[in-house]
């Protein structure tokens, strides 16, 4: 079965330091890849999406990820973090058919950002 | 606005009183579904529904019902709600053209008691 695993459940950082969230996924074909943010109170915002082309996407508000096939991985990263970046954050897989289309979240992790 | 709106967004309730979740977006979309989150468990997928009158099993799919009469409408309906009901319930939208971006709503927050 397809699985999503986040290395890191709760990660607590001062701001202007360097963050790098990992995700990596269990799938045998080609995937589409995604990070969702939820900030405290709200819903789920597409931070950035991996279809195909260039392995290090950017998305909002600084943040990209790369894409690594060969590890099955998907790690998001920011160079410098802001208070305001405190919240949850999900990557997320689904094969690229026309079929269920289910994303596959992992469980999640909470970044603290201290001022 | 493009948007996903669910109602309500807070609801407590009995075990066994029936309820249902409204779902509702205007963007057109064809594909909708629905997604519970709960504690170190990310989200997990309920139902979802290729187009209107197409519905299929998620996950998680034991204890809901869904319907899909109108195109903009994804209704989750929990006939005998349980305890272990109790979660964060997100709906989400998608179109074929940008399949795979969904579109989350707002969440509802479900107490049962």
């Amino acid at each position: 079965a397809q699985s999503v695993s986040q290395h890191n459940h709760h990660v607590i950082l001062s701001e202007a330091a360097s963050l790098e969230l990992g995700c990596n996924y269990s799938y045998g074909g080609t995937v589409n890849l995604f990070w969702y943010v939820q900030y405290p109170g709200q819903h789920l915002q597409l931070l950035l999406k991996y279809f195909s082309g260039d392995p290090l996407v950017k998305g909002i508000k600084g943040f990209e990820a790369e894409f690594i096939k060969s590890k099955f991985s998907f790690n998001l990263r920011k160079p410098s973090v802001q208070w305001s970046d405190t919240a949850e954050y999900f990557c997320a897989v689904t094969p690229p058919d026309m079929g269920r289309r289910a994303l596959t979240f992992g469980s999640g992790t909470r970044l603290q950002v201290q001022p | 606005e493009a948007q996903v709106t669910q109602n309500p967004r807070y609801l407590i309730t009995v075990t066994g009183k029936k309820l249902t979740v409204t779902c509702s977006q205007n963007m057109n979309h064809e594909y909708m579904s629905w997604y519970r989150q709960d504690p170190g468990l990310g989200l997990r997928q309920i139902y979802y529904s290729m187009n209107v009158e197409v519905t299929d099993k998620g996950d998680v799919p034991e204890g809901y019902k869904v319907s899909r009469k109108e195109k903009r409408n994804f209704p989750l309906i929990l006939e005998s709600p349980s305890p272990n009901q109790t979660s964060l319930y997100f709906c989400a939208s998608s179109s074929y053209l940008e399949y795979n971006e969904q579109f989350f709503g707002p969440g509802t927050r479900l107490t049962v008691l």
